[in-house]
Order: structure tokens, then sequence, then C-alpha cells
């Protein structure tokens, strides 16, 4: 199976910072990772595929991209609408795997 | 508007079965791949599966940590997705999501369904 390391476990940040999140593939996954935004109760929330795609809604202040194998998910300017917990997900072979996930709080 | 709606989960004893039901509206059900994927409490999700669409035969991956005691299948006249599960044990207990879509991306998920697995 594919293992994606997700960095940090946890993270505080003040409002209107910068925030990054990182998922490392323990091999080549191409573009195949996704981010998804967790908030208590609630199902997962689609915010990036295609590694740099934005979903359709999601603010323009998140981004993705990718260095080789690892990727990473960026808020731009952090608003109060985006604690909650992410996760990444490869989808390039089966298993597709999830990261442990990051919870994001603030500061 | 795309929605997904699970069903059937709740109190099941270890080694016994249960069947979820995922209901699909406001999207052409054939079009698309089906998953199935569970998330205990406090955890990571867990992909389990899914069920390929109708373009690539309705054929199914299972994860291998539930290959074998579980069966994902499709009623596409009634655009109803189904997670069959036998021989439970304590650590299946988790909330159960049927979501929508491929490798390109997994967009929609339902609210989700509890399943708990306890003598």
């Amino acid at each position: 199976d594919i293992q994606m390391t997700q960095s940090p476990a946890s993270l505080s940040a003040s409002l209107e910072e910068i925030v990054t999140i990182t998922c490392q593939a323990s091999q080549d996954i191409g573009n195949w990772l996704a981010w998804y935004q967790q908030k208590p109760g609630k199902s997962p929330q689609l915010l990036i595929y295609g590694a740099t795609s934005l979903a359709d809604g999601v603010p323009s202040r998140f981004s993705g991209s990718r260095s080789g194998t690892q990727y990473s998910l960026k808020i731009s300017r952090l608003q109060v609408e985006d604690i909650g917990i992410y996760y990444c997900l490869q989808a390039y072979s089966a298993p597709y795997t999830f990261g442990a996930g990051t919870k994001l709080e603030l500061k | 508007e795309v929605k997904l709606l699970e069903s059937g989960g709740g109190l099941v004893q270890p080694g016994g079965s249960m069947r979820l039901s995922c209901a699909a509206s406001g999207f052409t059900f054939t079009d698309f791949y089906m998953n199935w994927i569970r998330q205990p409490a406090g955890k990571a999700p867990e992909w389990l599966g899914f069920i390929r669409n109708k373009a690539n035969g309705y054929t199914t991956e299972y994860n291998p940590s539930v290959k074998g005691r579980f069966t994902i299948s499709r009623d596409n006249t009634q655009n109803m997705l189904y997670l069959q599960m036998n021989t439970l044990r304590a650590e299946d207990t988790a909330t159960y999501y049927c979501a929508r879509g491929d490798w390109e991306a997994i967009d929609y998920w339902g609210q989700g369904v509890m399943v708990t697995v306890s003598s």
C-alpha cells in the first residue's frame, strides 16, 4: 500500500496567517492527490483535487502544490471558518490511502 | 444538487452482518464510480472500496483490510449503493460514508451512518 505521511499532526495559527500542510507519498503518485477539510460532526469536504485544482466553491485562499512526491496545501490568509481537520488522499492506486490528518486551531 | 444519503447503521454483535444503503440523487448515477469510506471516531478515514461506472462494467475493487468480508453493489434502476458487511468485528466500529468519484476526484460524500459492533 502507498503510505501518506502528513505533517504536522496539529497546528495553531493566527487569523490572516499563512498555513502550510504537507503530505509525503511513499512512492510516485503523479497528481492523484486530493485535500479535504473536515469540521466536527460533518463529512469531509473536497478542497483540492489533481494536486493543484481548486474544487468548485472553494475560496481562492486555498491552493495545492507538488514537488516530486511531496504535496502541500496552503491557506494564504487563515480565516475562522478554516478551522478543522485536513486530510490528504492518494487515489493513484488501490487501496486509496489517507494521511493521518492535521488539526488546525486558532492561536 | 448532488445528494448522498446513507442508512442502515446501528448496533450489531461481533460476528454479525449488516447492510448499509446509500441513496443517490442529483446526478447521472451510472456515470460515476461510487465508494465506501469509513472513519473510526477520532481517526483518519479509511477507503474500503469502489464499484465502477457503467462504462467500466460495474466491477469492484476492495481494500485488502475488508476484502472477502465486505461486498459493494449497486442498483442502477433505483440509484442505490450498498455495502454488505459480514463477520463484523469490534474494529469495524466507525462512521461509514458513501462517496462519489474516482482517481480524478472523490468529490461528494454523504453525511455518514454509524455502525457499532459490540456485544
